[in-house]
């Protein structure tokens, strides 16, 4: 069965410093691997995904994941943190079959101090 | 063009009673999936339906119930409230079915079981 562990349930960083939130998986096959960010009262929203093609993905906001199967990890990163980071951040997994249910991780809060 | 859109946006139900929560998705979406989110348990898959069809189903009683419209329009109900039943309610829209899609969520139900 697939699942998705994220390191760290609360994550602190000051404004202009590295974001590294951290994500590992667990799939009996290459799994497709997103990253999605939720501000307060509103839904989830797509930050990148990696379907198999470049190992390093880039998406929106200047965040990066980098795809690792050797550590099957995934943890996304962005060089310097604006206080518009803050959010909460969820790893999730989807298997390559015929079906779109994602598996979540526990989310990481991320705090930006200025 | 419009989000995703999730009625009502809040809800106050007793112990016992039905609910029927509606999403209406991107226009020329065809697939609509449901998810559940609890500060506990974190987002849970419900269900996903394309073209009318229910083609997964997360782990959870059959309390939980959904259909989808040939308009593509969603809707969720849950008979027999209990507390636990409590939580952010979150549809999303992709363009079509299967792992990899990009799915677009709505802001959610927040549902309260007293």
């Amino acid at each position: 069965a697939q699942s998705v562990t994220q390191l760290g349930s609360h994550v602190s960083v000051s404004e202009g410093a590295l974001v590294l939130l951290r994500c590992n998986y667990s799939s009996s096959v290459p799994p497709y691997l997103f990253w999605y960010v939720q501000y307060p009262n509103q839904g989830l929203q797509l930050l990148l995904k990696y379907t198999s093609a470049a190992t390093l993905v880039k998406g929106i906001n200047g965040f990066e994941a980098e795809f690792k199967k050797s550590e099957t990890s995934f943890h996304l990163t962005k060089p310097s943190a604006h206080m518009s980071d803050a959010a909460e951040y969820f790893c999730a997994v989807s298997d390559r079959g015929n079906t779109g249910k994602l598996i979540f991780g526990q989310g990481t809060t991320l705090q930006v101090k200025p | 063009k419009a989000g995703v859109t999730q009625t009502p946006r809040y809800l106050i139900k007793t112990r016992g009673q039905q609910v029927t929560l509606s999403c209406s998705p991107i226009s020329g979406h065809r697939s609509v999936s449901w998810y559940q989110q609890t500060p506990g348990q974190g987002l849970q898959f419900l269900f996903e339906y394309f073209s009318e069809t229910q083609r997964n189903k997360g782990n959870f009683p059959g309390r939980f119930s959904g259909r989808q419209f040939s308009n593509s329009r969603s809707e969720m109900n849950v008979s027999t409230l209990e507390l636990g039943d409590s939580a952010l309610y979150l549809c999303a829209s992709s363009l079509a079915a299967g792992g990899g899609e990009k799915l677009f969520f709505g802001s959610g139900t927040q549902l309260s079981v007293l």
